[in-house]
């Protein structure tokens, strides 16, 4: 199974910022979102689609329908600049944890 | 509050074999599968392993089947990663996480070189 990710979004600060994530009837699935900024490990932002574990803002949305996941960063802040990567468990297959390239958010 | 700290990473020859560890606190440690996760420099994440509460069950990525093995101690909360016929492209960094299907907390890595 196999997640597309763009390489690069910018965003203002204050405006939104939108992340995709493409897998074939991927809204079948759970979509899991990862922060990761430079020189420090990956932080749980979302999971299951739409959650947000304690401590994530408001501000980090998700959804997911028919092909694409999307993680929404509304009134994006530079603290916001990172990488993020989308992650699912796909149980039909002999690889079933799958990582999307991930994506690199520059605020402007 | 959680915390998973790895160990273990350091400079090895092409060949060569390496134990990484994860010391587990902040929760019940012999509730939870446990997964590695690497990441080679300037590169994605790729999830290479993951152990059962019990250690029953058992994935490995192909690109490390064969020649990593995972255990885990849950009377010493802590987590392992074998690594033998260490190869060039498996410099990266190792991180440890809590989770199978997702990985809910990670700990900070541990960096493994293979250079000769």
């Amino acid at each position: 199974y196999v997640l597309t990710q763009t390489p690069s979004v910018s965003g203002a600060p204050g405006k939104t910022a939108r992340i995709t994530c493409g897998g074939n009837n991927i809204g079948s699935k759970n979509v899991h979102w990862y922060q990761q900024k430079p020189g420090q490990a990956p932080v749980l932002v979302v999971y299951d689609d739409s959650d947000r574990p304690s401590g994530i803002p408001e501000r980090f949305s998700g959804s997911n329908s028919g092909n694409t996941a999307t993680l929404t960063i509304s009134r994006v802040e530079a603290g916001d600049e990172a990488d993020y990567y989308c992650q699912v468990w796909d149980s039909t297959s002999d690889h079933p944890v799958v990582f999307g390239g991930g994506t690199k958010l520059t605020v402007l | 509050q959680v915390q998973l700290v790895e160990s273990g990473g350091g400079l090895v020859k092409p060949g060569g074999s390496l134990r990484l560890s994860c010391g587990a606190s902040g929760f019940i440690f012999s509730d939870y599968y446990m997964t590695w996760i690497r990441q080679s420099p300037g590169k994605g994440l790729e999830w290479l392993s993951y152990i059962s509460p019990s250690g029953t069950v058992i994935y490995y990525a192909d690109s490390v089947k064969g020649r990593f093995t995972v255990s885990r101690d849950n009377a010493k909360n802590s987590l392992y990663l074998h690594m033998n016929g260490l190869r060039v492209e498996d410099t990266a960094a190792y991180y440890c996480a809590r989770g199978q299907q997702l990985a809910d907390y990670w700990g900070q890595g541990t960096l493994v070189t293979v250079s000769s």
